[in-house]
């Protein structure tokens, strides 16, 4: 079964640190797809990164960066000097190849929040 | 502003009542997902269509239906309702099927209250 754990409930850092957001994954799939959303406190889910499984190249966007590793199932997530504006809950998701029907699973989400 | 909308932004009803939720997708885009968010399940996947067709389903109770119709909007009939039915409800919509090439682009939700 396809389950998505993100162990860090709540993470609380001041403006300017470096931020890791973990995100560990199960699936038997061979072909899968993960993805990062942030959830503002406005509510709307906003799409921040789609990686396949082939592709395990660390990605870079801005302060943004993530980490995907198959070997120990994670696709971490890391803000470099954060601001308060990164406040918001972030969620890792997973989807299915087979079938593909895109359809995505959600861990529990991580909330950042960011202090002045 | 994803291009996705749904309507209404709140709705407020009682138990056991019926109400209607409504999702127009983006421009171009076929698929149209549903999302429950709730505070006990966390963000699940309700049931997807493509194009008028179911493509999937998830953890959809028997008492909610949905359709997506020829103009492709959709719309989550939840009916019978309970106070643990209160969640945010996102409907998202992609171009296609399938994660492979298309993202999903989630709107702003309709966040229902039961009382």
């Amino acid at each position: 079964a396809q389950k998505v754990t993100q162990a860090q409930t709540e993470i609380s850092v001041v403006e300017k640190e470096d931020v890791t957001l973990d995100c560990v994954y199960e699936t038997r799939d061979t072909t899968y797809y993960l993805f990062w959303y942030k959830q503002p406190p406005s509510g709307e889910l906003v799409f921040l990164i789609r990686r396949n499984s082939f592709d395990e190249q660390n990605e870079i966007s801005g302060r943004y960066s993530w980490n995907f590793q198959k070997s120990t199932s994670s696709f971490n997530f890391t803000i470099t000097a954060s601001q308060v504006v990164d406040s918001a809950v972030y969620f890792c998701a997973l989807s299915e190849a087979p079938g593909n029907t895109g359809k995505l699973i959600f861990g529990q989400g991580t909330t950042l929040q960011v202090k002045p | 502003d994803s291009g996705v909308t749904q309507t209404p932004k709140h709705l407020i009803t009682a138990t056991g009542q019926r109400v209607t939720l409504r999702c127009s997708p983006r421009s171009g885009d076929l698929s149209v997902y549903w999302y429950q968010q709730s505070l006990d399940q966390g963000l699940q996947f309700l049931i997807q269509y493509y194009n008028g067709e179911e493509r999937a389903k998830g953890n959809i109770l028997e008492r909610f239906s949905a359709q997506q119709f020829p103009d492709l909007h959709s719309e989550l009939n939840l009916s019978s309702l309970e106070l643990g039915d209160s969640a945010l409800y996102f409907c998202a919509s992609s171009e296609g099927f399938g994660a492979a090439s298309y993202e999903q682009y989630f709107g702003p939700g309709t966040r229902l209250t039961v009382t």
